[in-house]
């Protein structure tokens, strides 16, 4: 199984936001992203968060850690169709070493 | 086009047969990273090279898997003796050991 989890699915009306959360397991995790993935299209990087953050605000995304909980969340404001799409979050375990263990994704689809 | 490059988009082969996927890296990033990421799945560590040796292989990669990056700047990932299981996005990544890992669109394998 997935050793850092997400919610499957997100229903999200346009112009509202949307909220995608995720545990991760490794307290000693360095840094922690979200990946966004459209269909048959590889993985775009989104943001990321250092490990010794809380919070971390990118335009319409804010990003929230926190770390007691080992839970992650990904806000997106003002969702648009063109948000539609699976979300992936990723924790790296090693400052050494980028190697990424993902969830299984998030699919948020934005209805009209 | 500064971004990873992956080819061929889509392979169709047969069970039995041998294929060989290519990546080019962003320049001058010296890690690359291969990912296998399964239907309704997060992607899936493989293996990864600094410049032109292999320093780490999944317990995933089986015998029939071998990737290289002779010159420390593009690579490839074989797999011999197809089998159905093996169907999958193979995805490569690269990073020039910021904070940052960014990914090509994928090698989309079907095993027929």
């Amino acid at each position: 199984g997935e050793d850092v989890e997400q919610s499957l699915f997100l229903s999200v009306r346009e112009g509202d936001s949307s909220v995608i959360n995720c545990t991760y397991t490794d307290s000693s995790s360095t840094y922690l992203y979200w990946y966004k993935q459209e269909p048959g299209a590889g993985l775009q990087l989104l943001t990321y968060i250092f490990s010794n953050m809380d919070m971390k605000q990118d335009q319409r995304l804010t990003v929230l850690l926190n770390k007691k909980d080992k839970h992650l969340s990904l806000r997106i404001a003002d969702t648009q169709t063109g948000d539609s799409a699976i979300y992936f979050c990723a924790e790296r375990r090693d400052s050494n070493d980028y190697k990424l263990s993902f969830g299984a994704g998030t699919t948020v689809t934005v209805r009209a | 086009d500064t971004g990873v490059s992956q080819n061929p988009r889509h392979k169709i082969t047969k069970r039995g047969q041998n294929v060989t996927f290519r990546c080019d890296p962003i320049s001058e990033h010296n890690r690359l990273y291969w990912y296998r990421q399964t239907l309704g799945q997060g992607p899936e560590f493989l293996t990864y090279f600094q410049n032109e040796a292999q320093l780490e292989k999944s317990r995933l990669l089986s015998d029939r898997f071998s990737a290289e990056r002779p010159k420390g700047s593009f690579s490839t990932l074989e797999i011999q003796r197809t089998e159905q299981g093996d169907s999958a996005m193979y995805l490569c990544a690269s990073t020039d050991l910021n904070e940052k890992l960014f990914f090509g669109s994928g090698t989309q394998l079907s095993v027929l």
